[in-house]
Formats: C-alpha cells, structure tokens, sequence
C-alpha cells in the first residue's frame, strides 16, 4: 500500500510563479521526505521533515507537516524551468525502521 | 564522491531469458534497496538489505525474482526466467544506517525490456 498520495497528479505553472504539491498519507510516521525525479534518472532526495517538525526550508523549498491531518505540503517558490519533474513524497511508517513507502508523484512542468 | 552506480543501463533481451541487474552502492552506506517503477504501480520496494543481510523481501513478486549482497559494495537483482510484465526500471538506492530513516540515494536505473 501507499504511504503517500500526492496532489495534484500534474501542474503546469508559468517560470517565477509557486508551485505547491500536496500529499497525504495513512499511518503514522517517523518522518517524511520529498524527492525530485527528472526524466530518466534516479530519484534525488531533497528535504526530510520529522513527525516533530511542522515547517522546514532549504533554499527555495518549503515543507510544511501536519500529522494531525496525515498531510505535507511542498512549495517551490520562484520557479524555474529547471525544476520540471516529477516530485514524490515518501514517508517511513513508525513501525518500520527504514522502508520507505512512496506516493505516485505530481508531475511539475514549468514553462519558460 | 560517487553515487550509486547501476549496471547496465539499459536491457533488452527475450522472454525466458535470465538478467542479472548490478548495483553498487555509496561507500560507506550500509543500507541498500531495490525498487522497481512502472506506470501502473509507480515505486515499489522489491528487497532491502542492511549490513548485507536482507532484511525485507517481501515486495518481491514471485520466486523468479532474487537479490544477493555478497559484500557492502555489490548487490544483484536477478530475474529467471524473465517475462514481459517484468518490464520496468529498476533503482537501486543506498543510505547510511539510522533507525529514523536516512535520506536514501538512487542510482538511474536500469530500463529493462522483455520482448
């Protein structure tokens, strides 16, 4: 089963606009992590946020956590051309000490 | 430093063939994982390993599907016989031990066809 379910499945945004991606999960969870996927790559990891953490920044991305509501959110702010992928959330279950479980992606394409 | 570097890249080859699927992971990692993504079910751990002893094999579809490690710096993914639904690529990804759960390290995969 999936820990992650991310939406929207697709967003087409404008260069220099947000870009906010969603996901929801079902059982508790230690922490969750987002990652970046580009067409025909491996998947690059880009923030991890704990179940005791409820916002987190690295550069342009901001994570937000709301476990009350079994929910993250991923903004990209001043998008770029470059940041057209697929972006996945994947949570690791409290249960389980390092499998990660991973949602079905939102595929972001910025147009320049 | 050096990612995770997966052989081959690409594979081609006939239904009931055996394919062998390489792995090396980052030194210094002790965990390593085998995922398989498709359209239809997206990214589905296959197996995990930690310090070279498999840990969960439960996502491995059937019986023709096997994965060794026989030292920290090799893994394998091997499929006999092969069949067409085994199309897919393949990801191995490594990350350093933690209970909490490290950040994990993709390779780029191998894109397996079975004609």
């Amino acid at each position: 089963s999936q820990q992650g379910e991310e939406d929207p499945q697709a967003l087409s945004i404008q260069e220099g606009e947000n870009a906010t991606m969603n996901c929801s999960y079902k059982t508790s969870i230690n922490n969750l992590q987002w990652y970046r996927q580009n067409s025909g790559r491996g998947l690059v990891h880009l923030i991890l946020i704990r179940s005791n953490e409820r916002e987190k920044h690295s550069g342009r991305l901001r994570v937000t956590l709301d476990t009350s509501k079994k929910s993250s959110s991923l903004l990209i702010t001043a998008s770029r051309a470059a940041d057209t992928a697929s972006y996945f959330c994947a949570g690791i279950s409290s249960g389980s000490a390092r499998q990660l479980t991973f949602g079905s992606g939102t595929q972001l394409t910025v147009l320049p | 430093d050096a990612g995770v570097i997966q052989s081959p890249r690409h594979e081609v080859t006939e239904m009931g063939q055996e394919v062998t699927l390489r792995c090396k992971p980052i030194s210094g990692h002790n965990s390593l994982f085998w995922y398989r993504q498709t359209m239809m079910r997206g990214l589905e751990l296959l197996i995990y390993f930690n310090n070279n002893v498999p840990i969960d094999d439960s996502g491995m579809p059937e019986d023709r599907f096997s994965a060794k490690m026989p030292n920290a710096s090799f893994s394998t993914l091997k499929i006999q016989p092969s069949e067409p639904r085994d199309s897919a690529v393949y990801f191995c990804a490594s990350s350093s031990q933690d209970g909490g759960g490290q950040p994990q390290h993709f390779g780029d995969g191998t894109r397996l066809s079975i004609l």
